[in-house]
Order: C-alpha cells, then sequence, then structure tokens
C-alpha cells in the first residue's frame, strides 16, 4: 500500500498568517491527493482535488500543489475558523490512505 | 436535500458481527461510488472500503479485507457494510462518503454522513 507521510503533526499559527502543510507519498501518484479539513465533531470537508483544484464553495486562501510524491496544503491569511485538522488522501491507487493528519490551531 | 446516514453501530463482543448501513437520500445513488471511512476515537482517518455503482467492483484495506464486506442497495438508496470476525482495533466511527468524480480517475468525497460508532469490547 502506499504511505503517505503527512508533517508537521501539529502547529500554532496567528490569524493572518501562511501556513504550509506538507504531505509525501511512499511512491509517485502524480496528482492523484486530495485534502480535507475536519472539525471536531464533524465528517470531514473537501477542499482540494487533483492536488490543486480547489473544491466548489472553498475559500481561495486555501491552495495545493504538488506532483509525484511531495504535495503541499497552504492557507494564506490565516482565519479563526481554519483552526481544525487536515488530512491528506492518496486516490492513486486501492488501497486509498490518508496521512496522519495535521492539527491546526489559532493563536 | 442530499444526505447520507449511518445506522447500526453499537457495542458488539469481539469476534462477532455487525452490520451497518448508509442510506441516501436527495441524490442519484446508483451513480455514484461510495465509500466507508472509519475514525477510532481521538485517531486518524481511515479507508476502509469502497464499491462501484454496478455493486460488483469492490476494493478493501488491508486491515479488514477476508473480514468485512460491503455492498448495496440501488433499489433502496442503501449501502451496507458487514463486518466479521470483529476485533478490539475496528473500534470507531464508521462513515459513509460519496465519490462525486465517480467514472474520472480521481476521486473527492464531497457528501458524508455523520457517523455511526462501533465499540468493540468484551
Amino acid at each position: 500500500a502506499i504511505q503517505m507521510t503527512q508533517s508537521p503533526p501539529s502547529l500554532s499559527a496567528s490569524v493572518g498568517d501562511r501556513v504550509t502543510i506538507t504531505c509525501r507519498a511512499s511512491q509517485d501518484i502524480s496528482d492523484d491527493l486530495g485534502w480535507y479539513q475536519q472539525k471536531p465533531g464533524k465528517a470531514p470537508k473537501l477542499l482540494i482535488f487533483g492536488a490543486s483544484t480547489l473544491e466548489s464553495g472553498v475559500p481561495s486562501r486555501f491552495s495545493g500543489g504538488g506532483v509525484g510524491t511531495d504535495f503541499t496544503l497552504t492557507i494564506t491569511s490565516l482565519q479563526p475558523e481554519d483552526s481544525a485538522t487536515y488530512y491528506c488522501l492518496q486516490d492513486n491507487g486501492y488501497p486509498l490512505t490518508f496521512g496522519q493528519g495535521t492539527k491546526l490551531e489559532i493563536k | 436535500q442530499v444526505h447520507l446516514e449511518e445506522s447500526g453501530g453499537g457495542v458488539v463482543q469481539p469476534g462477532r458481527s455487525l452490520r451497518v448501513i448508509c442510506e441516501a437520500s436527495g441524490l442519484s445513488f446508483s451513480s455514484y461510488t461510495m465509500h466507508w471511512v472509519r475514525q477510532a476515537p481521538g485517531k486518524g482517518l481511515e479507508w476502509v472500503a469502497l464499491v462501484w455503482p454496478d455493486a460488483n467492483t469492490k476494493y478493501y484495506a488491508d486491515s479488514v479485507r477476508g473480514r468485512f464486506t460491503v455492498s448495496r442497495d440501488n433499489s433502496k438508496n442503501t449501502l451496507y457494510l458487514d463486518m466479521n470476525n470483529l476485533r478490539p482495533e475496528d473500534a470507531a466511527l464508521y462513515y459513509c462518503t460519496r465519490d462525486y468524480l465517480t467514472g474520472d480517475k480521481r476521486e473527492a468525497f464531497d457528501l458524508w454522513g455523520q457517523g455511526t460508532m462501533v465499540t468493540v469490547s468484551s
């Protein structure tokens, strides 16, 4: 199975900051990667698919990049409502695999 | 209004079986690949299984293959997960979710239920 290594496990940032979360695949997955946001007690929410395509309705301060094995989720101009745990998901091959998650705290 | 609702969770002893169900409404259920994703308490997300719209093609996580069976009844807009020989490590909140890019090479889970909790304990 393809392993997804996500970093950092947690981070703390201030409103207005720019943050970047990374995900590394154990093999080339092209651009077959999505990013999900999960708030406590809620189901995950799709942010980005195809590594860089923003899901409809998601604020433009979220962006994704990368191809092959290294991917990033960047949030510019951080807002209080961005406090959540973020997960990457590779959909290049079965079984699908998630990263371990990154918990983002807003100071 | 599009909606997924899971049910069937509960407390079960190790080695026993349980079926969880996901009922869909407001969407063309038979058009979409459906997935199960689980989350152990305080832990991350784990993909479990999927079934294509044809109800015949299925894939599983290594951790559940041979013990879990995913199925669907398109006439009832319902997705199932039959879980056999349950282990303590199967305890989790089980979500069903839709791949709205069905037919595309990519997968994107845009619609999720609220989850149903499965506890495995003697």
